[in-house]
């Protein structure tokens, strides 16, 4: 039973460099997340998707973009990557219910 | 005023001592009020819920909710070192209704527990 998958665990990334980060999971969850994880800040929401084709922006969109054109699939694309996007992501999924299951994360640098 | 706050710690402890983790909050229509526990480069893992006020035991650990004081617990007994991750408080308005199950989570606590 896989859950979530988030590819790649790493990245480096060069400022103005554009990138794809893959989330995958084989639960059949409705519900999708992409959060950053900045140190000592907690968990903050990028996007959300409540279902194939439906997304929306959460509370620090900006310099992301995501399509869901799939149940399981949720990429976030970073256009023109900034020194400020350096974190860790993770993608998240939910059923209906209160849980939601992460993948492991994916650390990106932009130097 | 940040939604959620959480006192960030880091918290040293010995074996078996009482840890008490906390949280206040400031938006009254959460009504999900939530603990992960996130080891080193992992994801986070729920450990536990509790729907509105209330208490809610699982063995070694009890989470407190006091909606008149916007203020969460979570209580952890004879604490062992495999307990030193970070803990993640957050809530969310609704499981799936037009908040859609957002999360908002606090700081986190570094939580250390030695032999």
């Amino acid at each position: 039973n896989a859950g979530v998958t988030q590819t790649p665990k790493f990245r480096i990334l060069k400022i103005g460099q554009s990138m794809t980060l893959q989330c995958t999971q084989d639960m059949n969850h409705n519900y999708m997340y992409w959060y950053r994880q900045d140190p000592g800040m907690g968990l903050k929401l990028i996007y959300y998707s409540v279902g194939a084709g439906i997304t929306d922006k959460g509370e620090v969109p900006n310099g992301y973009n995501v399509s869901r054109s799939t149940t399981e699939d949720f990429p976030l694309r970073l256009e023109l990557a900034a020194p400020s996007q350096t974190s860790v992501y993770f993608c998240a999924s939910r059923p209906g219910q209160i849980e939601a299951f992460f993948g492991q994360g994916t650390r990106l640098t932009v130097v | 005023q940040k939604e959620v706050e959480q006192d960030p710690g880091p918290l040293s402890v010995p074996e078996g001592a009482i840890v008490s983790l906390n949280c206040t909050y400031s938006n009254s229509a959460f009504q999900y009020f939530m603990w992960y526990r996130q080891y080193s480069r992992k994801g986070p893992e729920l450990l536990m819920y509790t729907y509105s006020s209330g208490n809610k035991e699982d063995g070694r650990f009890t989470a407190q909710v006091d909606k008149s004081s916007k203020y969460i617990s979570l209580f952890i007994r004879d604490s062992q070192p495999s307990d030193s991750a970070t803990y993640l408080c957050a809530m969310s308005a609704d499981a799936g209704g037009t908040s859609y199950g957002k999360l908002t989570f606090g700081q986190g606590t570094i939580l250390t527990v030695h032999p």
